[in-house]
This record gives C-alpha cells, sequence and structure tokens, in this order.
C-alpha cells in the first residue's frame, strides 16, 4: 500500500522556468490537498480540492495552479518560478477521517 | 473551521508524560480535534483525534475539557523518538474540506 506518492522529491529550477508536481493517492480519498513548508514555519495551504474536477484556494495560492482530472492525481503547477518559490512542499489526502501525507518534494528556485 | 492556539515550545524528561495543550475557543458541535505531529522534515503523521469524550490509542491519549473549547495531548512515557512539532487542528467531517495547520508546538524531549 504506498498511500500518498508525491514525485519528484527533489528539483532545482531556475527563475522563470515551470515545472508541475504529482502527488498520487491509491486510498480512494476525496480530498486532497497542496502545502509549502518554508524554514522554521508550519504548512500553509496553497490549494485543495474536495473531489475529481473541482480545485479551490488555500492560504497562499498565487504563484500556483492545480488540476485534480483524476481522483487519485492531484497536480501543483508553477509557472514561472520565483525565488520565493524554494520550499518544501506537501500534498495530503483525506476522506472524512484524518489526513495522510507524503514525503514531500524540495524545490530550489535559483 | 475553528482557529487553535498552541504554546510555541515545550521541554519534556525522557520517561516522562508529556503534556501538550491546545485552546479552541471557537469550536463548533461537529468538529473534531485531531492532533498530528511532525518529525523533523518527514510529512505530518496522524496521532489521534476526538470529538467530545476523551480518548486513547497505541500513542497517545486525547483529553477534550467539558466544554470542548480546550484540549490536552498526552504522550505517557515520552522517548527521545518524539521529538517533534505537534500540531492541533480542529475541522468538521463533512466540512468545506480546508484543513489549516498552525504554528504547532515543538517538543523537546530531552534525557
Amino acid at each position: 500500500n504506498a498511500g500518498v506518492t508525491q514525485t519528484p522529491k527533489f528539483r532545482v529550477l531556475k527563475t522563470g522556468q515551470s515545472m508541475t508536481l504529482l502527488c498520487a493517492q491509491d486510498m480512494n480519498h476525496e480530498y486532497m490537498y497542496w502545502y509549502r513548508q518554508d524554514p522554521g514555519m508550519g504548512l500553509r495551504l496553497i490549494h485543495y480540492s474536495v473531489g475529481e474536477g473541482t480545485t479551490a484556494k488555500g492560504e497562499v495560492p498565487d504563484g500556483y495552479n492545480v488540476s485534480r482530472l483524476k481522483k487519485q492525481n492531484f497536480l501543483l503547477g508553477l509557472e514561472s518560478a520565483a525565488p520565493s518559490q524554494t520550499s518544501v512542499y506537501f500534498c495530503a489526502s483525506r476522506n472524512r477521517a484524518e489526513a495522510f501525507f507524503g514525503q514531500g518534494t524540495r524545490l530550489t528556485v535559483v | 473551521d475553528a482557529k487553535t492556539t498552541q504554546p510555541p515550545s515545550m521541554d519534556c524528561a525522557e520517561g516522562r508524560a508529556a503534556n501538550l495543550p491546545c485552546n479552541h475557543s471557537t469550536i463548533s458541535g461537529n468538529e473534531y480535534v485531531y492532533w498530528y505531529r511532525q518529525i523533523h522534515s518527514q510529512g505530518p503523521q496522524y496521532i489521534i483525534h476526538g470529538l467530545k469524550n476523551n480518548e486513547t490509542n497505541e500513542m497517545a491519549s486525547l483529553i477534550i475539557t467539558e466544554d470542548r473549547k480546550s484540549s490536552t495531548l498526552i504522550l505517557p512515557h515520552a522517548t527521545l523518538r518524539d521529538t517533534a512539532v505537534y500540531y492541533c487542528i480542529v475541522h468538521g467531517s463533512g466540512n468545506t474540506g480546508k484543513l489549516i495547520f498552525g504554528q504547532g508546538t515543538t517538543l523537546q524531549v530531552k534525557p
């Protein structure tokens, strides 16, 4: 049982480049989330989804886009990366109870 | 979803009980209290949750006050591996879907 899998685990981008982070869950969960965590800080919600085909903004959505075309996948896109987006990104999924988290993607924008 | 308030940091001696408080004075009737922890830079891990009754599992106990405005997570015999950031979150089972984390409490277990 893989749970929540994030791809890639590490990435270095140049300013202005684009990329997509993939989150996949095999638990048939309805809700999925993308967070960012900066050093010494808590998790901040970027975007979330309450079901296939739906997305909503979280606390810090600017500079990011998301898509949930399939129930098991939640994609986070950076269209034009900026150094301020250097962070660790966590994906999570849940149904009506506890959330399960991936191991994170460490992104550096230079 | 109700907001939570936690102390930024706490220390605990190894082998002793760690009691982590959380205030959630605006909690509504259908909202649960959830606790997660994050060890080093790993993804957060679920610990326990409850509605109004006290709960216990193999990891911890959760004590919720009668008015439900605060709760305490208890790690009965803390070990060095329990050093982590502990997050208290309040949300309903059928809410809008948002899951907001606060700053949490950094628990340092000392030998």
